[in-house]
């Protein structure tokens, strides 16, 4: 059973703070890792993937991947209120007959304080 | 990013009625697609992965007789709920993989809001 963990928080940051969003997940042969933002009442929307170990920035956004920990992780730079969002951590894995799937886990809930 | 779009966003029905929820992708062809059901403070849950021109794989626990699912091209996909039930009020989200990018990243649908009466 593949597993993806998240602090389903909420997780509380003063405007301007950074935000870190933790993950870990349990299969050692997921691939790609995904972070999904999702606002209330609407579908979940790409924020950043990555692939390979160490850090990716993209603009106030950057995950951080640890595969020998089996550990994902975003951070957001200087916290803004529209920010506040449940964030989705998503693992793909290689799941048997060329096909791939998508396991999330249940999200963390971020409240950005003005 | 690559768009996906859902019909309709909202539906309300009666127990014992079908909905049909259709899910299209816009500017790229999406030989695979997926569906999820989503319930109030829950996570997305995969009920399926729908491949074109074939038979859709269903997760365990997914009745695959109560949720019919079509991909018949490259841009199309109907998840079918039949003989809907209140237990089945949900939050429906498809979702498709680009082919065009080396990333092959999932875009999701925005959504169906199913209340079955």
């Amino acid at each position: 059973q593949k597993e993806v963990e998240q602090n389903s928080g909420p997780l509380s940051v003063p405007e301007g703070a950074i935000a870190s969003l933790n993950c870990t997940y349990s299969d050692r042969g997921s691939q790609s890792f995904f972070w999904y933002r999702q606002y209330s009442g609407k579908s979940p929307e790409l924020i950043m993937f990555i692939y390979s170990n160490g850090d990716k920035e993209d603009g106030r956004f950057t995950a951080q991947l640890n595969k020998a920990s089996q550990y994902v992780s975003l951070l957001i730079r200087d916290s803004q209120p529209s920010d506040s969002a449940t964030y989705l951590c998503a693992v793909k894995a290689y799941s048997g007959a060329g096909s791939y799937q998508l396991t999330f886990g249940k999200g963390t809930k971020l409240s950005v304080i003005p | 990013g690559a768009v996906v779009s859902q019909h309709p966003s909202r539906v309300i029905c009666k127990s014992g009625t079908s909905v049909k929820i259709e899910c299209r992708s816009l500017d790229f062809q999406a030989t695979t697609m997926f569906w999820y059901r989503q319930f109030p403070k829950q996570s997305l849950m995969l009920m399926a992965t729908s491949n074109e021109g074939s038979k859709a794989t269903y997760e365990q626990g997914v009745e695959k007789d109560k949720f019919l699912i079509n991909h018949a091209s490259l841009t199309l996909s109907t998840l079918t709920v039949t003989s809907a039930h209140p237990e089945d009020s949900s939050f429906y989200i498809c979702s498709a993989n680009t082919v065009k990018q080396s990333t092959d990243t999932q875009y999701f649908g925005p959504g169906t809001r199913l209340t079955v009466l």
